[in-house]
């Protein structure tokens, strides 16, 4: 089945420690998407990509990182210099179009002490 | 003032009634609508897409548009305990397939036995 997997579910980590986020799909998408998500806030862009090799910052890059060397993949480095790292971090991917809907993983949830 | 408003409930309904969800927005360009379910520590998974304005059915879902109020809805009958989530709509203009996709916060739905 084509989906998308994010691990881990959950992940802790100690403050000052940068910490990736690990995204893979198999739905053959272009464009990936990284989302924090915190209660009452709804889904907040982190950065996206829609090629290989290439990324754009979203609403609340900072501190945080992306790389993207393969289709497939498109892991998130959280870095000790994002002041409030807790929170829900769901990945997604479309095809590249004009209003194209996203699909989603099912999220990692990351807490920081 | 936010893009996309939506009640975030909670809301709280017998099993069997009508669900009425709904959102307002600002950005008259949104032309690209969606609703998304999420279930407690998932990603939320594509329900409803519709585009301009209209009426879109699937199953015991309805996804409706008004753009003139700058209004949608999605209505659920003959609502079961297993549509207890949280709700989230979404939308987009579309302009390129660059255009950002905005989200409502989310209502949260529980449906009574």
């Amino acid at each position: 089945d084509g989906g998308i997997t994010q691990s881990p579910k959950y992940l802790f980590r100690k403050e000052g420690q940068n910490v990736t986020l690990s995204c893979e799909q198999n739905l053959n998408h272009d464009a990936m998407y990284w989302y924090r998500q915190d209660p009452g806030q709804g889904l907040r862009l982190i950065y996206y990509s829609q090629i290989v090799n290439d990324f754009q910052k979203g609403d609340i890059a900072e501190g945080y990182s992306v790389s993207r060397e393969k289709k497939e993949s498109f892991p998130l480095t959280v870095t000790s210099a994002q002041k409030n790292p807790t929170a829900f971090y769901l990945c997604a991917s479309s095809i590249v179009d004009r209003g194209s809907p996203l699909h989603f993983g099912n999220g990692t949830r990351l807490t920081v002490t | 003032q936010k893009e996309v408003e939506q009640d975030p409930g909670p809301l709280s309904v017998p099993e069997g009634a009508i669900v009425s969800l709904n959102c307002t927005y600002s950005n008259s360009a949104f032309q690209y609508f969606m609703w998304y379910r999420q279930y407690s520590r998932k990603g939320p998974e594509l329900l409803m897409y519709t585009y301009s304005s209209g009426n879109k059915e699937d199953g015991r879902f309805t996804a409706q548009v008004d753009k003139s109020s700058k209004y949608i809805s999605l209505f659920i009958r003959d609502s079961q305990p297993s549509d207890s989530a949280t709700y989230l709509c979404a939308m987009s203009a579309g302009y390129s397939s660059a255009s950002k996709i905005i989200f409502g916060s989310g209502t949260r739905l529980s449906i009574r036995p």
